[in-house]
């Protein structure tokens, strides 16, 4: 049963800190996704990827914010320095480019920043 | 700024009756829509789409009904089961992959 995962589901961290999150996207995938979901906001798009390459990452705030895939099988987002309003759940998706159908959602990552 | 908007944060329903959720968009260049269901601690799963090209798609108990000049779309669950209660997000995209999504509507389907 393929399916994304992200790791950590949850962290709690003092503001200032880094925050690594990292997504494994659905073998033979070559679209990735990053949304945060807040109660205001909805999900939000931060950043996306095609064959790992960034396409739009016009989502995230830049000075903090960075959102790499050092291979295909691994997505990170890092926010370095963290602050309080960072605190949401961040969620990875994966797709195929030619399908625009559906993207697949990792279980997300819920983040509390102090 | 919100380019899809679900103007009701929840809604409930008496199992049985019919569910009416509604998104409304901003962009006229949106040709694709989607609706997505989740439940509390897992991402969200896609449920059922429509492309522009239609005004009506129907999936079992679902159907999704897309008005053009409105830029309005509505998802309908008839008979609502409790196990429908979740948030629903609706997305709608343009040229290349990228989804906006709603601010989701809470479903409560009571027994």
């Amino acid at each position: 049963d393929a399916r994304v995962t992200q790791t950590p589901r949850h962290k709690v961290t003092e503001m200032g800190q880094e925050v690594t999150m990292r997504c494994q996207p659905i073998l033979g995938h070559n679209t990735v996704f990053w949304y945060r979901q807040t109660m205001m906001q909805g999900l939000e798009l931060l950043a996306y990827f095609r064959n790992r390459a960034p396409l739009d990452d016009s989502g995230m705030p830049k000075d903090r914010f960075s959102a790499e895939m050092p291979d295909a099988t691994l997505a990170t987002l890092k926010i370095q320095p963290s602050e309080p309003r960072d605190s949401a759940v961040y969620f990875c998706a994966s797709g195929t480019w030619s399908d625009r159908e559906t993207q697949y959602f990792g279980p997300g990552t819920r983040l509390l920043v102090l | 700024d919100q380019q899809v908007k679900q103007n009701s944060p929840s809604l409930s329903v008496q199992e049985g009756r019919i569910s009416i959720l509604n998104c409304d968009y901003t962009n006229s260049m949106f040709d694709y829509f989607l609706w997505y269901k989740k439940y509390p601690a897992e991402g969200p799963t896609f449920l059922i789409s429509i492309s522009s090209i239609k005004d009506k798609n129907e999936d079992g108990r679902f159907t999704v009904f897309l008005n053009k000049s409105a830029k309005h779309l509505s998802l309908h669950i008839v008979p609502s089961q409790p196990g429908d209660s979740a948030v629903y997000f609706c997305a709608a995209s343009g040229a290349g992959n990228q989804f906006y999504f709603g601010t989701g509507t809470s479903l409560t389907v009571i027994p």
